[in-house]
């Protein structure tokens, strides 16, 4: 079965600070997706960052950065330098290809961030 | 290039009732999912289109259905309503092909009352 848990409910950062949230996954698929999303207040999900699981390689993007850690089923997400339009609910989520498209996503619980000015 | 989009916005409904919610995919894709986001909650899937077949289905009663038209664009209806249908519906577009990240729309939000 697959699962993805987010630990962190609630955080809340000053405006600036560094923000790191956790995701943790379970597949006992060797191939596999995980995805970060942002979904702001308007509700609409936006796609942040997407990596498979033969692609240990963490990367930065701008303000972004993400560890993914196959050693520990983690792939976290790292925002520095919070900004106030940085305050949305994060979800991690895990795609395991089926047949035919393979799109069935599973979501965490998701992660609310309030950065405050 | 128009996004994903879904109609309509808010929606309240009574017990019992059945509704329809509708979405259209994102230029270029051909491929719908569903999403019910309970508040609170991460979406859980209800169901894919593809070619006009239901391809995945996930842990959801048979009251949810849907459909997909030759344009793409697809339905999801739920029938016989309860209380614990009221949710954001989500709809996502992808292309088969590419095995890419899914868009998102801006879902509709549910009131069962």
């Amino acid at each position: 079965a697959q699962k993805v848990t987010q630990a962190q409910t609630e955080i809340s950062v000053v405006e600036k600070e560094d923000v790191t949230l956790d995701c943790v996954y379970e597949t006992r698929d060797t191939t596999y997706y995980l995805f970060w999303y942002k979904q702001p207040p308007s509700g609409e999900l936006v796609f942040l960052i997407r990596r498979n699981s033969f692609d240990e390689q963490n990367e930065i993007s701008g303000r972004y950065s993400w560890n993914f850690q196959k050693s520990t089923s983690s792939f976290n997400f790292t925002i520095t330098a919070s900004q106030v339009v940085d305050s949305a609910v994060y979800f991690c989520a895990l795609r395991v290809p089926q047949s035919n498209t393979g799109n069935q996503f599973y979501f965490g619980t998701g992660t609310s961030l309030t950065v405050i000015p | 290039d128009a996004g994903v989009t879904q109609s309509p916005t808010h929606l309240i409904k009574t017990r019992g009732q059945q509704v329809t919610l509708r979405c259209s995919p994102k230029s270029g894709h051909d491929t719908v999912s569903w999403y019910q986001q309970a508040l609170g909650q991460g979406p859980q899937f209800i169901f894919q289109y593809y070619e006009e077949e239901e391809r995945q289905r996930g842990n959801f009663p048979d009251r949810f259905s849907g459909h997909q038209f030759p344009n793409y664009s697809s339905e999801l209806n739920v029938n016989a309503l309860l209380l614990g249908d009221s949710a954001l519906y989500l709809c996502a577009s992808s292309f088969r092909g590419q095995f890419y990240e899914q868009y998102f729309g801006p879902g509709t939000r549910l009131t069962v009352t």
